[in-house]
């Protein structure tokens, strides 16, 4: 069975940009996460998704966004770039509300 | 709000060398409690979930076990392939979201 998938799994952007990243969830999986992981502040919640709807939202600013596809599939969005916003994105799937199966991540690098 | 400790920070152990892993909570309503091992340059990779207090798991040379205000993942005779960022996290009632510690970065050398 193929695991969650991201991509890209690397992207160098300039301060004030957008980017968005996509993630595939494993197959049959209706949930999806999104989780923000820095050296500073470890790994924090970004948003969850499941069945196209915004289920649950961390503490970030409203330049992050996200959304989801009928066939489960995610992306976020991250508008404005900022170099705070250097981390590794990691989008995590999950089949029920316990177990969540992550990604390899997407890294970004805002210059 | 809710809060997870891990500790120590670093671990390095010599191969065979069994140790404990400390992770301690602060939630209101836990749902559940998971452990991940993290690879530098991936994401981490689900181990355990823990749902009650005297609940115990084992996976190799992993065991996790939990109480009501902490979990301790033991690791017995470790191999230098266990080295790792060990991450705790939990789940509570009201929501999905897992808010993770900060992790204890685990090193065995041969």
């Amino acid at each position: 069975k193929a695991g969650v998938t991201q991509t890209p799994r690397y992207l160098i952007k300039t301060r004030g940009q957008q980017v968005t990243l996509s993630c595939s969830p494993i197959s049959g999986h209706r949930s999806v996460s999104w989780y923000q992981q820095t050296p500073g502040q470890g790994l924090q919640f970004l948003f969850e998704y499941f069945s196209e709807t915004q289920r649950n939202k961390g503490n970030f600013p409203g330049r992050f966004s996200g959304r989801q596809f009928s066939n489960s599939r995610s992306e976020m969005n991250v508008s404005t770039l900022e170099l705070g916003d250097s981390a590794l994105y990691l989008c995590a799937s999950s089949l029920t509300l316990y177990e969540q199966y992550f990604g390899p991540g997407t890294r970004l690098t805002v210059t | 709000e809710d809060q997870v400790t891990q500790s120590p920070e670093a671990l390095r152990l010599q191969e065979g060398e069994s140790s404990s892993l400390n992770c301690s909570y602060t939630v209101s309503g836990l749902r559940g409690l998971f452990w991940y091992r993290q690879d530098p340059g991936k994401g981490p990779e689900f181990l355990f979930t823990l749902y009650s207090a005297g609940e115990e798991k084992e996976k190799e040379r992993l065991k996790a076990t939990l109480t009501k205000k902490e979990s301790f993942l033991h690791i017995t005779a470790p191999k230098p392939e266990d080295s790792a960022t060990y991450l705790c996290a939990v789940q509570v009632n009201s929501g999905s979201r897992l808010t993770f510690g900060e992790g204890t970065q685990l090193t065995v050398n041969p």
